[in-house]
């Protein structure tokens, strides 16, 4: 059972480009999450889904676009890199927020802009 | 925003002392409170899902308990061992639209000298 998939774990972009970060999981859950995480800053929502067809802005969606078209897939594509998009990435997934064990994450992306 | 706090920022303990952090949420619109506790380099790990104000929830020598009337939390870890060492979150989800999300504390980070 792998859980939550994250490809890449890491990536250089140079400003302007675009990139796709892919997120998997296998365990059938409706709920899925990006989070960027900067120092000092602790987790913070970009988007999230609460199942496939269905997406919604967190609380810092600017300059990320998410979709989901399957239940197992919610990739996180950034179209115009940026240097405040630096920052350690992590998809999530979960059942719902009171029910289960709580959220599974994936290995994260350490992403640099330069 | 929802405000989720979290004390202390770090802490410092002996090999066999017994500690404890604060989590403060919102006492209005109560829906789930977790921990998750995060070693360096890897992904956050589930630890509890608590849903009822006076909950007490145990996995071996860590425990949480919980006042939604009052908003706070606790994490208690008995007789700390090297391997506690982590950074140490609690995240709240409100009820409503936002029961579908999870809004982080910034943590508390756990070291544990031998």
């Amino acid at each position: 059972n792998a859980g939550v998939t994250q490809t890449p774990k890491f990536r250089i972009l140079k400003i302007g480009q675009s990139m796709t970060l892919q997120c998997t999981q296998d365990m059938n859950h409706n709920y899925m999450y990006w989070y960027r995480q900067d120092p000092g800053m602790g987790l913070k929502l970009i988007y999230y889904s609460v199942g496939a067809g269905i997406t919604d802005k967190g609380e810092v969606p600017n300059g990320y676009n998410v979709s989901r078209s399957t239940t197992e897939d919610f990739p996180l594509r950034l179209e115009l890199a940026a240097p405040s998009q630096t920052s350690v990435y992590f998809c999530a997934s979960s059942p719902r927020t009171r029910e289960g064990n709580g959220y599974t994450f994936g290995s994260g992306t350490r992403l640099t802009v330069v | 925003i929802l405000n989720v706090e979290q004390s202390p920022q770090s802490l410092h303990v002996q090999e066999g002392d017994s500690t404890n952090f604060t989590c403060s949420f919102p006492s209005s619109n109560f829906y789930a409170l977790h921990w998750y506790r995060w070693e360096t380099a890897k992904s956050p790990e589930a630890l509890f899902v608590m849903t009822l104000n006076g909950d007490e929830k145990k996995k071996g020598r860590i425990s949480a308990t919980l006042n939604t009337k009052e908003g706070y939390s606790y994490l208690y870890i008995k007789g700390s061992q090297p391997e506690d060492s982590a950074t140490y979150l609690c995240a709240f989800a409100s009820s409503g639209a936002g029961s579908y999300q999870l809004t982080f504390g910034k943590g508390t980070k756990l070291s544990v000298i031998p």
